[in-house]
């Protein structure tokens, strides 16, 4: 599976939209784009996939560049409860072994 | 619908001791996957079932093992604990690919925070 590049952390302010970003430029042609997060000490919450097309869901919206190489994780109005690891993973539709990287520890604050 | 189950949430057991830990994946979903994860290494596979058979498995010792019920419902085991085994231990469901998706999506439980003394 394709390596993804993250920012460390970010901040956000409540009501504001969070964008991260994620780096694959090496992603191949059947791997799919997948966001989780993890907020402290539960487990990884799946957001998101998408392929080619850019993507929306009650949760947020996902934007792939058109070469694929890169994607971002739109939180339309973050929330103090939107605060935790993000997990940027790419691999194909029939991985099972899932690996995280260090993710985007996002932070929201008032 | 209800999502992945497990339990128990919390548990402390001591060198040597064995410890089961129970998965309920979410209903109609057919593959269930285990993880470990450790503030050091991160998320790490363990193993995932599908149809009560073993499909793939990461490289842990033989004292971690598990087994899938005709249900789906999900056991692992670990024998002869260690130290270095404390950690989070995560399930994750999925209906694996073509079966109707096309993508392996997995959906985690809260986890079993086992902690060895």
């Amino acid at each position: 599976d394709a390596k993804t590049t993250q920012p460390t952390s970010m901040d956000c302010a409540e009501g504001r939209a969070a964008n991260l970003p994620c780096n694959h430029s090496t992603i191949s042609g059947n791997e799919y784009v997948y966001w989780y997060r993890q907020i402290h000490s539960q487990g990884p919450q799946y957001i998101i996939h998408g392929l080619k097309n850019n993507e929306t869901n009650e949760m947020a919206s996902l934007i792939i560049t058109e070469d694929r190489k890169s994607s971002t994780l739109i939180l339309p109005h973050a929330t103090l409860r939107d605060t935790a690891v993000y997990y940027c993973i790419v691999l194909t539709g029939t991985a099972s072994k899932l690996t995280f990287g260090t993710g985007t520890r996002l932070q929201v604050t008032l | 619908k209800a999502g992945v189950t497990q339990t128990p949430r919390y548990l402390i057991k001591t060198r040597g001791q064995q410890v089961t830990l129970s998965c309920s994946p979410i209903s109609g979903h057919r593959s269930v996957s285990w993880y470990q994860q450790t503030p050091g290494q991160g998320l790490q596979f363990l193993f995932e079932y599908f149809s009560e058979t073993q499909r793939n498995k990461g490289n842990f010792p033989g004292r971690f093992s598990g087994r899938q019920f005709s249900n789906s419902r999900s056991e692992m085991n670990v024998s002869t604990l260690e130290l270095g085994d404390s950690a989070l231990y995560l399930c994750a469901s999925s209906i694996p690919p073509g079966l109707p998706t096309p993508t392996d999506t997995q959906y985690f439980g809260p986890g079993t925070r086992l902690t060895v003394l």
